[in-house]
C-alpha cells in the first residue's frame, strides 16, 4: 500500500479566500483522486487527476472553483477557491493500489470556512 | 448513483456478528469496502470483482452477486476495534477506477 502524506491538516479561512491542499505519494501512481466528506457523510468524488493531462471533474464540482494540477507522478494539488461555508469540510486524496486493489487515503484536510 | 447500504447504524456486543448490506441499481464492475474510524481517513479492507466471488480475512468476509448488483459484508465475532463507519463503493463497468461510495453504516461494538 502508498502512504500518503497531505498538508495542512486542517485550516481556517475566511470567506472569499483560497486554500491549497498537497497530497504527496511515496510512490509513483497513475491516477489520483480527490474527494470530499462533509461532516457524518459519505465521500463524494470532486475529480480524478492523471499526471500530463487535465483534471477529470464529477458532476456538480468545475475546475474554476476546485482547480487542480498534477506535475508528476508522485504528487498533486486541489486549491478550494472563493471559499463559502458551505466548503467546510474535509477534503481527502487517494491513489490506487497495484493490481485490481482498493484506494488507499491520505489524512485529510479539514477546512473551516468563517 | 449512490448504492445504498442498510443498515444506517448497528450496535452489537463484543461477540456479535452483523451483516451490512450494499446495493446498487446500476451494473457493477466491482465492490470495495472500506472502514473508517472517527477523525482517520478510510481503509480498504477487501475488493470484489464481478464473478460473484467471496473474499475474506480474519473474521471479515464479504459476498458481490453481480446479477443483483448487491454486496454484503460479514463481520463474525466482532471485536472492539470493528468500531466504525463502513462504506460501500461501487465502479461501473464504464468508469472501473471511479468510485461512488454509500452512505455508510455506523458500527458500535460494546464491551
Amino acid at each position: 500500500s502508498a502512504v500518503i502524506s497531505q498538508k495542512p491538516s486542517r485550516d481556517i479561512c475566511q470567506r472569499g479566500t483560497s486554500l491549497t491542499i498537497q497530497c504527496q505519494v511515496d510512490s509513483q501512481v497513475t491516477m489520483m483522486f480527490w474527494y470530499r466528506q462533509q461532516p457524518g457523510q459519505s465521500l463524494t468524488l470532486i475529480a480524478t487527476a492523471n499526471q500530463g493531462s487535465e483534471a477529470t471533474y464529477e458532476s456538480g464540482f468545475v475546475i474554476d472553483k476546485f482547480p487542480i494540477s498534477r506535475p508528476n507522478l508522485t504528487f498533486s494539488t486541489l486549491t478550494v477557491s472563493n471559499l463559502s461555508p458551505e466548503d467546510s469540510s474535509i477534503y481527502l486524496c487517494s491513489v490506487e493500489g497495484q493490481g485490481p486493489s482498493g484506494q488507499y487515503f491520505g489524512p485529510g484536510t479539514r477546512l473551516t470556512v468563517t | 448513483q449512490q448504492p445504498v447500504q442498510s443498515p444506517q447504524a448497528v450496535i452489537l456486543r463484543e461477540g456479535e456478528d452483523a451483516v451490512i448490506n450494499c446495493s446498487s441499481s446500476k451494473a457493477l464492475y466491482s465492490v470495495h469496502w472500506y472502514r473508517q474510524k472517527h477523525g482517520e481517513a478510510p481503509v480498504f479492507l477487501m475488493i470484489l470483482l464481478k464473478g460473484g466471488e467471496q473474499k475474506g480475512h480474519d473474521k471479515i468476509s464479504a459476498s458481490f452477486n453481480e446479477k443483483k448488483q448487491q454486496s454484503s459484508l460479514y463481520l463474525t465475532a466482532s471485536q472492539l476495534s470493528y468500531s466504525g463507519t463502513y462504506f460501500c463503493g461501487t465502479a461501473g463497468i464504464q468508469g472501473a477506477q471511479k468510485l461512488v461510495f454509500g452512505q455508510g453504516t455506523r458500527l458500535t461494538i460494546n464491551p
